[in-house]
């Protein structure tokens, strides 16, 4: 299995546009991340979908970042405007359902905005 | 709200040593700990898994504990590399969430 891939894995873009991150999760998971990490606040968790079906995103920093994931294998999260505060590292991560279940980890997406 | 410690925030210790990650939390509801390492630049890698149930889990040189009722976890690295050195993170799952601690930058003096 190829794992969780990410893509880009690296983006930089001028503050004002649009950010679109890329994931797509290892297959026959049914549970996938978001997380952010920077310097200041560590590793983060912005959303999570179960099922296509987004469960929990009280992490998503405001309404300027929206997430989707209109089929199993494939999952978006979006900035716009993207602003400097916004540079971080964003991964992936998928899983099975439950809470015994191990979270496998994309190898990120290092986003600068300038 | 959970929250995860770790200290220190920094390590350095010469080769051949042992050595030993701390890791806290506040509320012991968990359903289990793991520790991940980070390399510069890269993804989270799991090292070690221990559901609530369990006191401790070994891979080779590394062995964690866990005592859920302090809220206290270890990560004991034996006969320390130059290899070893990376951020090692720990993180608590409650449900379907994992909370993750800012890490121990760990530097291995050859």
């Amino acid at each position: 299995d190829a794992g969780v891939i990410q893509s880009p894995r690296h983006e930089v873009t001028e503050m004002g546009q649009e950010v679109t991150l890329r994931c797509k999760p290892i297959s026959g998971h049914n549970s996938l991340f978001w997380y952010r990490q920077t310097m200041m606040r560590g590793l983060e968790l912005l959303i999570y979908f179960n099922n296509n079906v987004p469960i929990d995103d009280s992490g998503m920093p405001e309404d300027r970042f929206s997430a989707k994931m209109p089929n199993a294998s494939f999952s978006t999260l979006k900035i716009q405007p993207s602003e400097p505060r916004d540079s971080a590292v964003y991964f992936c991560a998928s899983s099975l359902s439950g809470a015994q279940k191990t979270q496998y980890f994309g190898p990120g997406t290092r986003l600068l905005v300038l | 709200k959970q929250e995860v410690t770790q200290i220190p925030a920094a390590l350095s210790v010469p080769e051949g040593e042992n050595l030993v990650l701390n890791c806290s939390f506040t509320d012991s509801a968990i359903y289990n700990l793991q520790w991940f390492r980070q390399d510069p630049g890269k993804g989270l890698t799991s090292l070690l898994l221990i559901q609530s149930s369990q006191r401790e889990q070994t891979s080779g040189r590394l062995n964690a504990s866990l005592d859920k009722s302090s809220g206290r976890s270890t990560l004991y690295i034996a006969a320390s590399q130059p290899g070893d050195s990376a951020t090692y993170l720990c993180a608590v799952k409650e449900d379907d969430k994992i909370i993750f601690g800012k890490g121990t930058r760990l530097h291995i003096l050859p």
